[in-house]
């Protein structure tokens, strides 16, 4: 059972472009929301995160968007960069059991010069 | 900086093997986790362990088992490789404590089972 689903799998963008990767939960109880990215051959590392009182977070090129009725949250990156391509997973995790994640999917993005 | 090793970054097995997957972290952290990453599938949750000698089962534990006898080290074990046991596995470890603390993950091991 897929608690977290993210979309879309794959995704390419001219440089300078504004990819866009959703992801929807299920879990009411979650209350925390890091997205991940991951380079060829390194382990994941955390990006940027929410928390569901707050409706949006930037740091950077990078913005988390959290829409809490709708039960969903995407990462945008203005002026993306061909560097950022990279494989991104959101996740999410709960009071209880805190320090599980629960992983999306993934996104690999591509952004083409 | 944080760092997660781990012991192999490509290991080929043979089936029914017994497999050793060994992490270490340098940063004092309570918390430790095994993943595995497929395609299509993202990271799953194999095992933690918030504790030297505990663990807990994650979401996908079947086929393995996980051993923590220091603070610093945490082992991934498959008992008899399989096929479907072919994957990366990725280490991670946090501070712990009540707060959703940042995990840092290790390079991985991609694991080919013949």
């Amino acid at each position: 059972q897929q608690q977290v689903k993210q979309s879309p799998q794959s995704l390419i963008v001219q440089k300078g472009g504004i990819p866009i990767i959703n992801c929807a939960y299920e879990n009411t109880a979650f209350d925390y929301f890091p997205w991940y990215q991951q380079f060829p051959g390194k382990g994941p590392a955390l990006l940027i995160a929410i928390r569901p009182d707050v409706s949006e977070k930037k740091e950077g090129r990078f913005t988390i968007s959290f829409n809490k009725s709708a039960k969903q949250f995407s990462l945008h990156i203005m002026d993306s960069q061909p560097g950022d391509s990279a494989t991104y997973f959101c996740a999410a995790s709960r009071i209880q059991g805190a320090q599980k994640l629960v992983f999306g999917q993934g996104t690999r993005l591509t952004i083409n010069p | 900086d944080v760092k997660v090793t781990q012991s192999s970054r490509y290991l080929v097995k043979r089936t029914g093997e017994k497999v050793f997957l060994e992490c270490v972290q340098d940063m004092d952290h309570e918390n430790m986790f095994w993943y595995r990453q497929d395609p299509g599938l993202g990271l799953r949750l194999i095992y933690f362990s918030y504790d030297v000698k505990m663990k807990e089962k994650g979401d996908i534990p079947e086929g393995y088992s996980v051993s923590r006898e220091k603070k610093e080290r945490f082992s991934l074990i498959l008992e008899s490789a399989s096929t479907n046991q072919t994957s990366m596995y990725l280490c991670a470890s946090s501070l712990g404590g009540a707060r959703r603390e940042t995990q840092y993950f290790g390079p991985g091991t991609r694991l080919l089972v013949l």
